[in-house]
């Protein structure tokens, strides 16, 4: 069965400072990649997203992701977080065959202090 | 930008209780997804639904659930019977399909159960 394994759970940072999020799926066919965000209060938001091609993406508000297929990875990053940043983010995964499930990570919350 | 509405946004319940979540999918949308969210756990699969029948379950989607599409424009999650364990935030999200196909969220019913 897939999996997803978020290993940062509760990140804090001071605004201006990187982010990177890690997230590792367990799957051994082809997979679709996403990052989603939840604001305090808001519905989960799609950050961006990995199909095929290019494996660096770029997302809304500055974010991008990698995807490192020999590492099963798809790391989430931001070069400068800003306070609005906060939120809890999740990435997702679902198989690369027409429409499917996600499965979801854990979810990591960020806090970005001003 | 269309999206996808949920009602009530917080629903509380008597064990035992029938409940029926409402959503309003984005209206071109083809595939239709019920999820759900235990405080402080993931957010997990429970039923995806296409074509005016199930397409995909997770075993949490046992007898006590059912989905329902009674008009063109709704998508209700009905429990029969509920219980204290279905106390949890569900989230409706639907998708239009195809190749690089991305399912969108909405901001969830938060289901007590008591």
């Amino acid at each position: 069965a897939q999996s997803v394994s978020q290993h940062n759970h509760h990140v804090i940072l001071s605004e201006a400072a990187s982010l990177e999020l890690g997230c590792n799926y367990s799957y051994g066919g082809t997979v679709n990649l996403f990052w989603y965000v939840q604001y305090p209060g808001q519905h989960l938001q799609l950050l961006l997203k990995y199909f095929s091609g290019d494996p660096l993406v770029k997302g809304i508000k500055g974010f991008e992701a990698e995807f490192i297929k020999s590492k099963f990875s798809f790391n989430l990053r931001k070069p400068s977080v800003q306070w609005s940043d906060t939120a809890e983010y999740f990435c997702a995964v679902s198989l690369n065959t027409g429409f499917q499930k996600l499965v979801f990570g854990t979810g990591t919350r960020l806090l970005v202090s001003p | 930008e269309p999206e996808v509405t949920q009602t009530p946004s917080h629903q509380v319940t008597q064990m035992g209780q029938e409940v029926i979540l409402r959503c309003v999918p984005i209206s071109n949308h083809l595939y239709f997804y019920w999820y759900r969210q235990i405080l402080g756990q993931k957010v997990e699969f429970l039923v995806s639904f296409y074509n005016n029948e199930i397409s995909e379950k997770s075993e949490i989607f046992d007898d006590q659930f059912s989905v329902e599409r009674p008009d063109g424009s709704n998508f209700t999650l009905k429990i029969r019977s509920t219980k204290l364990e279905d106390s949890a935030m569900y989230f409706c999200a639907s998708s239009p399909g195809g190749t690089f196909d991305t399912q969108y969220f909405g901001p969830g019913t938060r289901l007590t159960v008591l």
